[in-house]
């Protein structure tokens, strides 16, 4: 299976703040990997895809890059309401996996 | 407008079954993978298998943790994906959520609750 590793797991930040999320896979998984977004008691919310596409919708604040085994999600100008949980997933083969998540707490 | 409504969560006693349903509209149900994911209290998500649509052959896929345990299916005249659930466990608890497609999830449905527990 591939693990995929997130760090940090926790992380304070200000509205206004810039926020970088990193995201490992075990192996070289090229550029299939996706963010996700939770809230509490919702379901994910798809935000990247591909690495980088933004889904439609999402903010541009929102903006990922990467490929092979290292991703990050970067947050520009965090508002209030990107106060969440962010998880990453690799579907370049199954089992699916995701990151542990990290939640993103106001300072 | 893609919707998708999980029913049949509850509380099981350890080694019942239990099945839940996907409820879809808003696409051509049987044009698209329907995958099941699960999130236990306070933990990550879960993957836990798909079914790929009648043109890809209708295949199914599963997590080692429920391989041979649970089973999903789907039925396409209701546009409803099940997932059948034997011989649970309490590590089995969590928020089951339905998705469409099977490796990038853009819909997912509300999730419903499934409590193992004697």
């Amino acid at each position: 299976d591939i693990q995929m590793t997130q760090s940090p797991s926790s992380l304070s930040a200000s509205v206004g703040d810039r926020v970088t999320v990193t995201c490992r896979a075990s192996q070289t998984i090229s550029r299939y990997l996706n963010w996700y977004q939770q809230k509490p008691g919702k379901a994910p919310n798809l935000l990247i895809f591909g690495a980088s596409s933004l889904k439609s919708g999402v903010p541009s604040r929102f903006s990922g890059s990467g490929s092979g085994t290292d991703f990050t999600l970067t947050i520009s100008n965090l508002q209030f309401e990107d106060f969440a949980t962010y998880y990453c997933q690799q579907s370049y083969r199954t089992p699916i996996t995701f990151g542990q998540g990290t939640r993103l707490e106001i300072k | 407008e893609v919707q998708l409504v999980e029913s049949g969560g509850g509380l099981i006693q350890p080694g019942r079954s239990l099945r839940l349903s996907c409820s879809a509209s808003g696409f051509t149900f049987g044009d698209y993978a329907m995958s099941w994911f699960r999130q236990a209290p306070g933990k990550g998500l879960e993957w836990v298998g798909f079914i790929r649509s009648k043109a890809d052959g209708g295949t199914t896929e599963y997590a080692a943790s429920v391989k041979a345990r649970f089973t999903i299916s789907r039925h396409e005249s209701k546009s409803i994906a099940y997932l059948q659930m034997n011989s649970l466990r309490t590590e089995d608890s969590a928020v089951y959520y339905c998705t469409r497609d099977q490796a990038v999830f853009p819909y997912w449905g509300q999730g419903t609750l499934v409590t193992v527990s004697s």
